[in-house]
Protein backbone atom coordinates (compact mmCIF):
# COMPACT_ATOMS: atom_id res chain seq x y z
CA UNK A 1 0.00 0.00 0.00
CA UNK A 2 1.13 3.21 -1.02
CA UNK A 3 1.70 5.77 1.71
CA UNK A 4 2.53 9.21 1.07
CA UNK A 5 4.34 11.69 3.77
CA UNK A 6 4.51 15.39 3.86
CA UNK A 7 7.44 17.44 6.08
CA UNK A 8 6.90 19.64 7.59
CA UNK A 9 3.26 19.68 8.33
CA UNK A 10 3.23 23.31 9.01
CA UNK A 11 6.07 25.86 7.73
CA UNK A 12 5.86 29.76 8.71
CA UNK A 13 8.47 32.27 6.78
CA UNK A 14 9.12 35.83 6.37
CA UNK A 15 8.06 37.51 3.03
CA UNK A 16 10.90 37.11 0.25
CA UNK A 17 12.15 33.88 1.65
CA UNK A 18 12.91 30.85 -0.27
CA UNK A 19 11.61 27.39 0.96
CA UNK A 20 11.16 23.66 0.04
CA UNK A 21 8.62 21.09 0.63
CA UNK A 22 9.18 17.82 1.00
CA UNK A 23 6.78 14.59 0.01
CA UNK A 24 8.10 11.28 0.26
CA UNK A 25 6.57 7.70 -0.77
CA UNK A 26 7.27 4.13 0.20
CA UNK A 27 6.26 2.30 -3.27
CA UNK A 28 8.41 4.03 -6.19
CA UNK A 29 6.41 2.40 -8.62
CA UNK A 30 4.76 5.35 -9.55
CA UNK A 31 3.13 6.78 -12.74
CA UNK A 32 3.56 10.55 -12.02
CA UNK A 33 3.45 12.93 -8.77
CA UNK A 34 1.41 16.43 -8.70
CA UNK A 35 1.68 19.16 -6.46
CA UNK A 36 -1.51 20.69 -5.66
CA UNK A 37 -2.62 23.68 -3.53
CA UNK A 38 -5.70 24.31 -1.67
CA UNK A 39 -7.27 27.07 0.21
CA UNK A 40 -8.70 26.71 3.38
CA UNK A 41 -12.39 25.22 2.30
CA UNK A 42 -11.64 25.41 -1.20
CA UNK A 43 -10.72 22.72 -4.34
CA UNK A 44 -7.44 21.76 -5.22
CA UNK A 45 -5.31 23.59 -8.00
CA UNK A 46 -2.87 21.68 -9.73
CA UNK A 47 0.64 23.23 -9.56
CA UNK A 48 3.12 21.22 -11.12
CA UNK A 49 2.78 17.25 -12.54
CA UNK A 50 6.25 15.42 -13.39
CA UNK A 51 5.89 11.92 -14.82
CA UNK A 52 8.02 9.00 -14.05
CA UNK A 53 10.17 9.16 -16.40
CA UNK A 54 11.23 13.34 -15.49
CA UNK A 55 13.29 14.72 -12.93
CA UNK A 56 12.15 18.01 -13.03
CA UNK A 57 9.21 20.63 -13.64
CA UNK A 58 9.15 24.50 -13.79
CA UNK A 59 6.34 27.07 -13.55
CA UNK A 60 6.89 30.41 -12.71
CA UNK A 61 8.42 31.08 -8.95
CA UNK A 62 7.62 26.81 -8.42
CA UNK A 63 10.13 24.25 -8.90
CA UNK A 64 9.44 20.54 -8.37
CA UNK A 65 11.83 17.42 -8.48
CA UNK A 66 11.53 13.46 -8.45
CA UNK A 67 13.42 10.98 -7.28
CA UNK A 68 11.78 7.69 -7.76
CA UNK A 69 14.51 5.34 -6.57
CA UNK A 70 14.82 7.15 -3.21
CA UNK A 71 10.52 8.10 -3.27
CA UNK A 72 11.43 11.96 -2.56
CA UNK A 73 10.05 15.15 -4.17
CA UNK A 74 10.33 18.08 -3.42
CA UNK A 75 8.73 21.69 -4.16
CA UNK A 76 10.65 24.81 -4.45
CA UNK A 77 9.42 28.12 -3.68
CA UNK A 78 11.17 31.21 -4.97
CA UNK A 79 10.78 34.27 -3.62
CA UNK A 80 7.88 33.85 -1.35
CA UNK A 81 4.69 35.60 -1.07
CA UNK A 82 2.32 36.17 1.12
CA UNK A 83 -0.45 35.10 -1.15
CA UNK A 84 1.63 31.66 -1.57
CA UNK A 85 -0.07 31.06 1.92
CA UNK A 86 -1.99 27.65 1.50
CA UNK A 87 -1.50 24.13 2.10
CA UNK A 88 -0.08 22.13 -0.07
CA UNK A 89 -0.49 18.74 -0.94
CA UNK A 90 1.98 15.84 -2.62
CA UNK A 91 0.01 13.22 -4.85
CA UNK A 92 1.05 9.98 -6.05
CA UNK A 93 -0.51 8.44 -9.26
CA UNK A 94 -0.22 4.48 -9.13
CA UNK A 95 1.90 2.66 -11.77
CA UNK A 96 -0.69 1.96 -14.71
CA UNK A 97 -1.51 5.66 -15.00
CA UNK A 98 -5.19 4.58 -14.20
CA UNK A 99 -4.99 4.04 -10.52
CA UNK A 100 -5.84 5.58 -8.06
CA UNK A 101 -4.23 8.25 -6.48
CA UNK A 102 -2.61 8.75 -2.71
CA UNK A 103 -2.22 12.12 -1.67
CA UNK A 104 -0.05 13.05 1.04
CA UNK A 105 -0.57 14.58 4.38
CA UNK A 106 0.35 18.10 3.33
CA UNK A 107 1.82 21.18 4.46
CA UNK A 108 0.52 23.95 5.55
CA UNK A 109 2.41 26.93 4.65
CA UNK A 110 2.08 30.71 6.21
CA UNK A 111 4.32 33.35 4.60
CA UNK A 112 4.16 36.23 6.75
CA UNK A 113 4.17 40.18 5.36
CA UNK B 1 -10.53 23.91 -21.97
CA UNK B 2 -13.53 21.81 -20.52
CA UNK B 3 -13.17 20.55 -17.08
CA UNK B 4 -14.87 18.18 -14.86
CA UNK B 5 -17.61 19.51 -13.31
CA UNK B 6 -19.43 18.89 -9.80
CA UNK B 7 -22.83 19.19 -8.92
CA UNK B 8 -24.07 20.50 -6.17
CA UNK B 9 -21.03 22.49 -5.42
CA UNK B 10 -22.98 22.78 -1.95
CA UNK B 11 -25.21 20.34 -0.09
CA UNK B 12 -27.36 20.23 3.33
CA UNK B 13 -28.51 17.51 4.72
CA UNK B 14 -29.95 15.92 8.01
CA UNK B 15 -28.50 13.02 9.32
CA UNK B 16 -30.30 9.87 7.68
CA UNK B 17 -30.88 11.16 4.69
CA UNK B 18 -29.89 10.53 1.14
CA UNK B 19 -27.54 12.27 -0.88
CA UNK B 20 -26.69 11.98 -4.44
CA UNK B 21 -23.24 13.80 -6.01
CA UNK B 22 -22.69 13.94 -9.51
CA UNK B 23 -19.59 13.92 -11.93
CA UNK B 24 -19.31 14.97 -15.40
CA UNK B 25 -16.07 14.17 -16.52
CA UNK B 26 -13.77 15.97 -19.01
CA UNK B 27 -15.16 15.07 -22.49
CA UNK B 28 -13.42 11.68 -23.93
CA UNK B 29 -12.09 10.77 -20.84
CA UNK B 30 -13.54 7.72 -19.38
CA UNK B 31 -12.39 6.82 -16.15
CA UNK B 32 -13.87 8.19 -13.32
CA UNK B 33 -12.20 8.54 -9.63
CA UNK B 34 -14.73 9.99 -6.29
CA UNK B 35 -12.23 11.13 -3.19
CA UNK B 36 -13.44 12.53 -0.06
CA UNK B 37 -11.65 14.73 2.08
CA UNK B 38 -12.75 15.42 5.36
CA UNK B 39 -12.42 18.50 7.69
CA UNK B 40 -8.47 18.98 8.22
CA UNK B 41 -7.50 15.75 6.46
CA UNK B 42 -6.16 14.81 3.19
CA UNK B 43 -8.07 13.57 0.27
CA UNK B 44 -8.88 9.75 0.56
CA UNK B 45 -9.96 7.48 -2.75
CA UNK B 46 -13.44 6.09 -2.24
CA UNK B 47 -13.96 4.16 -5.74
CA UNK B 48 -13.65 4.54 -9.51
CA UNK B 49 -14.71 3.74 -12.54
CA UNK B 50 -13.60 2.56 -16.04
CA UNK B 51 -15.94 2.31 -18.92
CA UNK B 52 -18.74 2.05 -16.71
CA UNK B 53 -17.38 -0.73 -14.78
CA UNK B 54 -15.74 -0.39 -11.19
CA UNK B 55 -12.24 -0.15 -11.72
CA UNK B 56 -10.82 -0.21 -7.85
CA UNK B 57 -12.51 0.83 -4.58
CA UNK B 58 -11.09 2.03 -1.52
CA UNK B 59 -12.63 3.09 1.82
CA UNK B 60 -15.65 3.84 0.92
CA UNK B 61 -18.38 3.03 3.57
CA UNK B 62 -21.62 0.45 2.23
CA UNK B 63 -23.76 3.05 3.08
CA UNK B 64 -22.36 4.46 -0.42
CA UNK B 65 -22.86 3.52 -4.07
CA UNK B 66 -21.65 4.52 -7.45
CA UNK B 67 -21.52 4.15 -10.95
CA UNK B 68 -20.88 4.98 -14.02
CA UNK B 69 -23.50 5.64 -16.86
CA UNK B 70 -23.27 5.42 -20.64
CA UNK B 71 -22.64 9.21 -20.97
CA UNK B 72 -19.43 8.53 -18.63
CA UNK B 73 -20.61 11.14 -16.06
CA UNK B 74 -20.78 9.30 -12.35
CA UNK B 75 -23.00 9.52 -9.80
CA UNK B 76 -22.31 8.77 -5.45
CA UNK B 77 -25.21 8.12 -3.62
CA UNK B 78 -25.05 8.56 -0.04
CA UNK B 79 -27.47 6.74 2.45
CA UNK B 80 -28.42 6.61 5.78
CA UNK B 81 -26.02 10.06 6.07
CA UNK B 82 -24.10 10.61 9.38
CA UNK B 83 -22.42 13.53 11.13
CA UNK B 84 -18.40 12.29 9.90
CA UNK B 85 -20.03 11.96 6.16
CA UNK B 86 -19.66 15.83 6.40
CA UNK B 87 -16.53 16.69 3.84
CA UNK B 88 -15.33 17.94 0.26
CA UNK B 89 -16.16 15.39 -1.93
CA UNK B 90 -13.78 15.17 -4.98
CA UNK B 91 -14.33 14.03 -8.22
CA UNK B 92 -11.33 12.83 -11.08
CA UNK B 93 -11.22 11.72 -14.76
CA UNK B 94 -8.88 10.96 -16.74
CA UNK B 95 -8.56 8.75 -20.14
CA UNK B 96 -7.02 5.44 -19.49
CA UNK B 97 -4.88 5.54 -22.46
CA UNK B 98 -3.68 8.20 -22.18
CA UNK B 99 0.01 9.19 -20.79
CA UNK B 100 -1.97 12.30 -18.95
CA UNK B 101 -3.27 12.21 -15.48
CA UNK B 102 -6.61 12.48 -13.23
CA UNK B 103 -7.87 15.68 -13.57
CA UNK B 104 -9.97 16.98 -10.56
CA UNK B 105 -13.50 18.85 -10.17
CA UNK B 106 -13.77 21.05 -8.15
CA UNK B 107 -15.74 19.21 -5.25
CA UNK B 108 -18.65 18.96 -3.59
CA UNK B 109 -18.68 20.60 -0.11
CA UNK B 110 -21.29 17.98 1.88
CA UNK B 111 -22.52 19.04 5.71
CA UNK B 112 -24.83 16.63 7.87
CA UNK B 113 -26.53 18.19 10.16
Amino acid sequence: KQEVTQIPAALSVPEGENLVLNCSFTDSAIYNLQWFRQDPGKGLTSLLLIQSSQREQTSGRLNASLDKSSGRSTLYIAASQPGDSATYLCAVGGSGGYQKVTFGTGTKLQVIP
Amino acid sequence: AAGVIQSPRHLIKEKRETATLKCYPIPRHDTVYWYQQGPGQDPQFLISFYEKMQSDKGSIPDRFSAQQFSDYHSELNMSSLELGDSALYFCASSLRSSTDTQYFGPGTRLTVL
